[in-house]
């Protein structure tokens, strides 16, 4: 079945940006949208974006300025970039799909990657 | 924004009592819910979405109301499994907002 695995960095310094990978496996990444979301203590579960099968792309307001979400169809990955990090972006990074249209539910997730910011 | 409550915030249960979680979005959102669970140090997993329509896979025991700003997920008779962290999430528009979440553990 498809199964989704975040992989990056796990410590990442104030100022830089955060770079993740999200590897699909077992299917194909077409027909879908892809999202990252992420978990902190403070501030529960955030969407930060998604990118559709064509490469289409929506960001969350409160991110939108820092925010770049790439796809790679021939790895069938999709990628997460985040500029100027500070201790707020520090969370558990998921990556997840949804159907798109106007169905944006998170069917699937990866089991998450912890991203601390820290210098 | 939409915000998105729940109440809640936690509860205590038994192994085969009736569980009811609410969930309310601050402006209509028709039926474009969805609820998750979520085991520690897991990633939350799809229960339900179009606020009653259940996941592939998920147990009938899990069940989903509600349309416009109230909604409800119900547990018919808990089990030792559902002990966990319940969330609700809509997508009638962008940017997508979960609840708080709901911790339901052992009484």
């Amino acid at each position: 079945q498809v199964q989704l695995q975040e992989s990056g960095p796990g410590l990442v310094k104030p100022s830089d940006t955060l770079s993740l990978t999200c590897t699909v496996s077992g299917g194909s990444i077409s027909s879908r949208y892809w999202s990252w979301i992420r978990q902190s203590p403070g501030k529960g579960l955030e969407w930060i974006g998604y990118i559709s099968d064509s490469g289409g792309t929506n960001y969350s307001p409160s991110l939108k300025s820092r925010v770049t979400i790439s796809l790679d169809t021939s790895k069938n990955q999709f990628s997460l970039r985040l500029n100027s990090v500070t201790a707020a972006d520090t969370a558990v990074y998921y990556c997840a799909r949804t159907y798109g249209s106007s169905t944006f539910n998170f069917d699937l997730w990866g089991q998450g990657t912890l991203v601390t910011v820290s210098s | 924004d939409i915000q998105m409550t729940q109440s809640p915030s936690s509860l205590s249960a038994s192994v085969g009592d009736r569980v009811t979680i609410t969930c309310r979005a601050s402006q209509g959102i028709s039926t474009f819910l969805a609820w998750y669970q979520q085991k520690p140090e897991k990633a939350p997993t799809s229960l339900i979405y179009d606020a009653s329509t259940l996941q592939s896979g998920v147990p009938s025991r899990f069940s989903g109301s509600g349309s416009g700003t109230d909604f409800t997920l119900t547990i018919s008779s808990l089990q030792p499994e559902d002990f966990a962290t319940y969330y609700c999430q809509q997508y009638n528009s962008s940017p997508f907002t979960f609840g708080p979440g709901t911790k339901v553990d052992i009484k």
